[in-house]
């Protein structure tokens, strides 16, 4: 089966510019939620989408909003780009029973530089 | 503030010792307890997810759940060189948020 994927890998932008980025997750799986991680403050939760919908959200500016497709595949949107928004950012997929998630596996992540 | 709270180390062992990381969580209705392995540069890798109280065991790592404590661990026999990473600890329950700890990281010599 193949693993989580993320597009791009790689990004560098400018402050001010916005920034998409895509998550395809695990045949199956239709729980997808979102991460940043930094040195500083480790792995932090952005928002987890379950049938196209936002199900819970973490503490980030409404600078950072999601979505989620029919076929579970999601994406981050970052407007407004910050020098503090340079991260890891990482996306995790679970198999969802009775509206628990389980266990989440995480995709490559998506390195952002913001200049 | 739900929290999880790891030791940072780093947690120096030898090679083929025993290496125990330890959690603690603020959330005691937290149902869900995982252990995640994360080399430098690479994203976390699952390795150990418990939920009933007690130990699970897979390979060379046992997996420890105390709910009156509020205490998960992870003991990683016969170390290896290779098991030298971050390895973080997360909480939830269900239909919330998954909770991670900042990591401990772990250095096996050779």
């Amino acid at each position: 089966k193949a693993g989580v994927t993320q597009t791009p890998r790689y990004l560098i932008k400018t402050r001010g510019q916005q920034v998409t980025l895509s998550c395809s997750p695990i045949s199956g799986h239709r729980s997808v939620s979102w991460y940043q991680q930094t040195p500083g403050q480790g792995l932090q939760f952005l928002f987890e989408y379950f049938s196209e919908t936002q199900r819970n959200k973490g503490n980030f500016p409404g600078r950072f909003s999601g979505r989620q497709f029919s076929n579970s595949r999601s994406e981050m949107n970052v407007s407004t780009l910050e020098l503090g928004d340079s991260a890891l950012y990482l996306c995790a997929s679970s198999y969802n029973f009775g509206g628990t998630s389980y266990e989440q596996y995480f995709g490559p992540g998506t390195r952002l530089t913001v200049t | 503030q739900k929290e999880v709270e790891q030791n940072s180390g780093p947690l120096s062992v030898p090679e083929g010792a025993i290496a125990s990381l330890n959690c603690t969580y603020s959330d005691r209705v937290s149902q869900s307890f995982f252990w995640y392995r994360q080399y430098s540069g690479k994203s976390p890798e699952l390795i150990m997810s418990i939920y009933s109280n007690g130990d699970k065991e897979d390979g060379r790592f046992t997996a420890q759940l105390n709910k009156a404590s509020q205490y998960v661990s992870l003991l990683i026999r016969d170390s290896q060189p290779s098991d030298s990473a971050t390895y973080l600890c997360a909480v939830n329950q269900a239909g919330t948020a998954l909770i991670f700890g900042k990591g401990t990281t772990l250095s096996v010599s050779s």
